[in-house]
């Protein structure tokens, strides 16, 4: 069972939609959930980080973790084409020294 | 803003030639990281580092592989005598915190194995 889990896509949605980005996880204990932006040949860039459950909001960008479903998703409002990317989960281990397991990405393409 | 910046951006050698990868971390933090990202693959976490010392490390970071911060900005990745597969973009990363706070990335260093 693959550790971080996410839909390689690609997620084609049109300009101004709201984009869903889901993402599982097999480590119960793990305890902070990490959404990376990655641009192709460029690093990953942080987008929202969560730690309990619910929702966290920051911008056009919504983060939702249930850890009962071992869950995480990450919703984009009006989405823009320069949100076109490769989107990253990574799941930090109970008690890792932020050993990020990461996920294999979703590429979200927007388009005009 | 503050930055994790590496050198070099592109790194080419021959099999069996030993490299050595730098980075800079951000001034005021206190763990280092190296991960590495095989073209087309995941991210993998290579080591963590706290107190001069490795805190944690992956099945990847075998004998061929070392870090070592030689001085108070530098923290170095080498690796021996590198193989094909070795062939990647190498992060460094760096954190105020080791429980689960956001890390910085750098820009990577594309490592190209001939």
């Amino acid at each position: 069972q693959k550790e971080v889990e996410q839909n390689s896509g690609p997620l084609s949605v049109p300009e101004g939609a709201i984009a869903s980005l889901n993402c599982t996880y097999s480590d119960r204990g793990s305890q902070s959930f990490f959404w990376y932006r990655q641009y192709s040949g460029k690093s990953p860039e942080l987008i929202m980080s969560i730690y309990s459950n619910g929702d966290k909001e920051d911008g056009r960008f919504t983060a939702q973790l249930n850890k009962a479903s071992q869950y995480v998703s990450l919703l984009i409002r009006d989405s823009q084409p320069s949100d076109s990317a490769t989107y990253l989960c990574a799941v930090n281990r109970a008690g890792g020294y932020n050993k990020l397991i990461f996920g294999a990405g979703t590429r979200l393409a927007v388009h005009p | 803003e503050p930055e994790v910046t590496q050198t070099p951006s592109h790194q080419v050698t021959q099999m069996g030639q030993e490299v050595i990868l730098r980075c800079v971390p951000i001034s005021n933090h206190l763990y280092f990281y190296w991960y590495r990202q095989i073209l087309g693959q995941k991210v993998e976490f290579l080591v963590s580092f706290y107190n001069n010392e490795i805190s944690e490390k992956s099945e990847i970071f075998d004998d061929q592989f070392s870090v070592e911060r030689p001085d108070g900005s530098n923290f170095t990745l080498k690796i021996r005598s590198t193989k094909l597969e070795d062939s990647a973009m190498y992060f460094c990363a760096s954190s105020w915190t080791g429980g689960g706070e956001k890390l910085f990335f750098g820009s990577g260093t594309q490592l190209s194995v001939l």
